[in-house]
Order: C-alpha cells, then structure tokens, then sequence
C-alpha cells in the first residue's frame, strides 16, 4: 500500500536548522509530488510547500523563501524538507503528503525549537 | 491569520445538517482554483474529504457534500453522527500556485 514513513521527532535550539525525512513506499515516486504541511500546537494547518517527485522542481509558501528547501532523493524514494534559522514559532508537527492524486500522508514529525 | 476564512465552530444535533464556509478571494478560490476539504481528528493526520471542489475519494460517505461559487465554497455535512466531530479544514490555491489553507473548523455534535 502507498504509504510515507518520516523522521522522528527532534528538540532544536534556535537558530538551528532542522531536516525532516520522508520515505515513500507503494508506488512510483516520481509519478507525484510531495507536499510539506505544518500544524504548530493547537493551531491550523499551514502549507508550506511542495517538490515533484519528477524533476525536484519546487513551489515554496512565500512565508517559508529564504529559509526552506526541500529536495528529494529518488534513488531511494526519500524528500526531505530542510528549515533553518528556527524560531520558537517554529514548533510544530511536520507533515510530508502525497497530494497530486488522492491523498497520503506521513506520520509526523513533532519539532520542539527551544533554547 | 489565514488566506482562507473559515468560522472557528460549527455545532448541530445528530441527524442535522451544518455547513462550513470557506471565504476566499479573487486570487485563490476566485481565480478558478480547486478546493478540497479535509477532515482531522486530534493527534492524527489529515484525511482528503473532498476533492475539486466537490467530489468525494472511494470510502467518503455521501453525508459529505461540497460546492464552490465565486471566492467561497462549502462544505455539508448531513445527517450528523457523533463520529463527524473533528476539524475541517478547505485548502486551495493562489495566484503564484501556492497551497492556502483556510484556519479550521471545530465541529461539536450536541
């Protein structure tokens, strides 16, 4: 079955950089893209960007230009989705979905920023 | 604040109907750009509920209902059961083909 395996949750102090893995399984990788949502405690989903699965090309949540980049790694079906300069604000549960054709999503990864 | 408006908290009784709105403008819902919903219960992921505005994925029951119209869409839920308490979430996109989410929607059933 399709399925996204991620990274496991991690504490970062800010000003650190983070990167979150996602493993998918299930189906061709570079048939779709993969999206990355966040969900800080108690509060809405927030979209942060997308990569294709293709060609790496990536569309980046104008909040997020400047400190994210996500890639991907097809020869083993991995994206990865890297923030830097974390702020506290930054705390939150990471999601990796696969959403160009029905939709999937990853576990979560919950990233706790705190000095 | 959110791209998309959504009413923080919807409530109905089981066997009601409610629906949530999803208020954008004329560069995301506006411009023509799908909308799909999604449905979320506490410390799980998201699951689509509804996509392209209104179709449902295999398993959805047609309970679930959506529609679009101009820079707004919607969501309806008929014959509320006190399984469908969760958040909802409309998601669609803007003009430089960012995703938007719309802040959420808590539905108590009474």
């Amino acid at each position: 079955q399709v399925q996204l395996v991620q990274s496991g949750g991690e504490v970062k102090k800010p000003g650190a950089s983070l990167k979150v893995s996602c493993k998918a399984s299930g189906y061709i990788f570079s048939s779709y893209g993969i999206s990355w949502v966040r969900q800080a405690p108690g509060q809405g989903l927030e979209w942060m960007g997308w990569i294709s699965g293709y060609n790496g090309n990536t569309k980046y949540g104008k909040k997020f230009q400047g400190r994210v980049t996500m890639t991907t790694d097809t020869s083993t079906s991995t994206a990865y989705m890297e923030l830097r300069s974390l702020r506290s604000d930054d705390t939150a549960v990471y999601y990796c979905a696969q959403l160009d054709y029905g939709d999937t999503w990853g576990q979560g990864t919950l990233v706790t920023v705190s000095s | 604040q959110s791209v998309l408006t959504q009413p923080p908290s919807v409530s109905g009784a089981p066997g009601q109907r409610v629906t949530i709105s999803c208020t954008g403008s004329r560069s995301n819902i506006g411009a023509g750009y799908d909308v799909h919903w999604y449905q979320q219960f506490p410390g799980t992921a998201p699951k689509l509920l509804i996509y392209g505005n209104t179709n449902r994925p295999s398993g959805v029951p047609d309970r679930f209902s959506g529609s679009k119209s101009g820079t707004s869409a919607s969501l309806a839920i008929s014959g509320l059961q006190a399984e469908d308490e969760a958040d909802y979430y409309c998601q669609s996109y803007d003009s430089s083909l960012s995703g938007v989410f719309g802040g959420g929607t808590k539905l108590t059933v009474l």
